[in-house]
């Protein structure tokens, strides 16, 4: 079925060092694919999206480029900050679309 | 635009008691979604509604119920709470069906059942 492999965290980095958080997935076909963040005692919100191989989302800094010969997506980021400290979920639509399959969520710590 | 909003914020319970928690959006979407989120295991899917007028089980359906009382609102219903349900619980929304649009979250409800 199904799946999303996310990075163990948590992922501990000083202020400005680069960030890299690994996705991967399992799915029928080629969904799209989308990082959501989570700041602490809030909702999750859309970070970016691709809705194709080879396409890359982008904002606030983050990019991820959607590749479906290693099937992942993964996270990054080429100085973070301390206002990045949050979880980051990966996620895609299930087969038939009824619902969003979300990794386990890798939290993000940055210190000044 | 509120977005999609919850209540209650925060809700203590002791085991046997009931309680619902709303969940209302304010963008016209049709399909709403509600989770729960533990430490390590990410959101899992509760139930859903496509549309309005319909409602279908998702990864962990027992112990709850929902309504999708109209359009906007969509509430989650324990009948007997158990320790097992602590938990932090999300609402979602989406415009419609289809795999390239975004789930839209609300702030979350943090239950503890004692």
């Amino acid at each position: 079925g199904d799946s999303v492999t996310q990075m163990e965290g948590p992922v501990t980095l000083s202020e400005e060092a680069f960030l890299t958080i690994n996705c991967t997935y399992t799915a029928t076909g080629y969904p799209s694919l989308f990082w959501y963040v989570q700041y602490p005692g809030e909702g999750l919100q859309l970070l970016l999206k691709a809705t194709k191989a080879d396409d890359k989302g982008s904002n606030k800094g983050f990019e991820a480029t959607y590749r479906k010969e290693t099937t992942s997506f993964h996270l990054e980021k080429g100085s973070v900050q301390v206002s990045d400290s949050a979880v980051y979920f990966c996620a895609l639509p299930n087969t038939g679309f009824q619902k969003l399959v979300f990794g386990t969520g890798t939290r993000l710590l940055v210190s000044p | 635009n509120a977005g999609v909003t919850q209540t209650p914020k925060f809700q203590v319970l002791k085991t046997g008691q009931s309680m619902t928690l709303q969940c209302a959006q304010d963008m016209n979407h049709n399909s709403m979604y509600w989770y729960r989120q533990d430490p390590g295991m990410g959101l899992r899917l509760i139930y859903y509604s496509a549309s309005e007028g319909t409602t279908d089980k998702g990864e962990v359906p027992n112990g709850y119920n929902v309504s999708r009382l109209n359009k906007r609102e969509f509430s989650l219903r324990l009948e007997s709470a158990a320790p097992s349900q602590t938990s932090v619980y999300f609402c979602a929304s989406k415009a419609f069906s289809g795999e390239h649009n975004e789930q839209f979250f609300g702030p979350g409800t943090r239950l503890t059942v004692l």
